[in-house]
This record gives structure tokens, C-alpha cells and sequence, in this order.
């Protein structure tokens, strides 16, 4: 069975731009979650979807959004980016069997590596 | 301030057995504490997950006491293929209403030979 894949895998924007990255889940995974991992910060929870809903969502400002489409594929996206805006974007994939994303074992992609100049 | 503390770097010869412990307070009430494993260049690994008192399965222990205030990931009997950052991801209620899911900061764990 095919993992976690994300796209692209490295992503160079300017401040001022917005960008869009993609994940497809593990095949039968309903529920997808982002995460954003930095050196200072570690990983923090973006927001999570499940059946095309954001069921979950961390503590980050209205420039980071999110969808999930009808096959659970999922794009996240940021504008107007900002210089602290470079980081990993790692997304995880969950068979959901009890509701939660904190309640299911999560697999990650290798992540998106994004730089803000 | 609802937050997970987890001690930053741990040295272990290899053979031993190493213990990682992440403390949560406000971890919300219905909640399972996940530990992950993360290799450089790599997304989290799932290593193993309970709600209280002890799991195990074939590569680790979590031993979860009955206030569910903190964790501890046990490792038995290292290898230098160990060496790794190792993650707990609880979710916390930091006030009325709210919810938070939070990982650790994480703890580099290095195997010396």
C-alpha cells in the first residue's frame, strides 16, 4: 500500500505570495491532518478533515486554510506569506476508527519543505 | 497554560533500556497520549499509544499513571537505529470549552555504542 504523498516536496515563495501544497492520504484513510514544524516552535496542529469538513483546527491565524475533496485528497493553503512562514508542512493521513485524530494512529508524508524569502 | 513538557536530549548506551517521560497537564478527559518517532528528513513515526495504566507492543511501553498528568515511553534495550527525536501528542483543555492538540517538543534521544 502506497504511503503518505505530498507535493512538492520542496518550495521557495517570496513574502507576499500565497502557496498551495497537496497531500494524498493512504487509500481508505478518511481523516488528514496538517502540521507545521520548525526548529523553534516543533510541530504544531494546523487543522484537521474529515469527509470533506475541517473537523479540527490549531491556533493559527486566518491565512492558513485548508480543504479536503471527495477522494480525502487535501490542500492546504497559505497567503500572503510571511518570512516566519518557512517551516515543514507535514501531513498525516487516519483510518478514523474512533473519531478523533488524537485517538488514531496518524502516518505521515515526508512533508513539504517551504522557504519564504 | 495548558502545555506538554518533555526533557530535550537523553544519551543511552546501547542495550539499555530508556525511559522518556512527557509531563501534560489539562489533558482532556477523553483523550489517548500518543508517542512518535521522527528520524531526520523523515515525517513522525507511530510508536504506540493508551489511555491509562500500561501498553505494550512489540517496540515500547507506555505506562500512564492514574491521574494522567504525564507519561512515560519505555524503550528496552536500545540499538544506535534508536537514535531519534521522540514525540509525545496529547490533547489538552487549556480553558472552558477549548481544545488543543499538542505535541511535546520532542526528545533527541542519542544510542552510544
Amino acid at each position: 500500500k502506497a504511503g503518505v504523498t505530498q507535493t512538492p516536496r520542496y518550495l521557495i515563495k517570496t513574502r507576499g505570495q500565497q502557496v498551495t501544497l497537496s497531500c494524498s492520504p493512504i487509500s481508505g484513510h478518511r481523516s488528514v491532518s496538517w502540521y507545521q514544524q520548525t526548529p523553534g516552535q516543533g510541530l504544531q496542529f494546523l487543522f484537521e478533515y474529515f469527509s470533506e469538513t475541517q473537523r479540527n483546527k490549531g491556533n493559527f491565524p486566518g491565512r492558513f486554510s485548508g480543504r479536503q475533496f471527495s477522494n480525502s485528497r487535501s490542500e492546504m493553503n497559505v497567503s500572503t506569506l510571511e518570512l516566519g512562514d518557512s517551516a515543514l508542512y507535514l501531513c498525516a493521513s487516519s483510518l478514523d476508527l474512533l473519531g478523533s485524530v488524537s485517538y488514531n494512529e496518524q502516518f505521515f508524508g515526508p512533508g513539504t519543505r517551504l522557504t519564504v524569502l | 497554560l495548558a502545555k506538554t513538557t518533555q526533557p530535550i536530549s537523553m544519551d543511552s548506551y546501547e542495550g539499555q533500556e530508556v525511559n522518556i517521560t512527557c509531563s501534560h497537564n489539562n489533558i482532556a478527559t477523553n483523550d489517548y497520549i500518543t508517542w512518535y518517532q521522527q528520524f531526520p528528513s523523515q515525517g513522525p513515526r507511530f510508536i504506540i499509544q493508551g489511555y491509562k495504566t500500561k501498553v505494550t507492543n512489540e517496540v515500547a511501553s507506555l505506562f500512564i499513571p492514574a491521574d494522567r498528568k504525564s507519561s512515560t515511553l519505555s524503550l528496552p534495550r536500545v540499538s544506535l537505529s534508536d537514535t531519534a527525536v521522540y514525540y509525545c501528542l496529547v490533547g489538552l483543555n487549556p480553558g472552558a470549552g477549548s481544545y488543543q492538540l499538542t505535541f511535546g517538543k520532542g526528545t533527541k534521544l542519542s544510542v552510544i555504542p
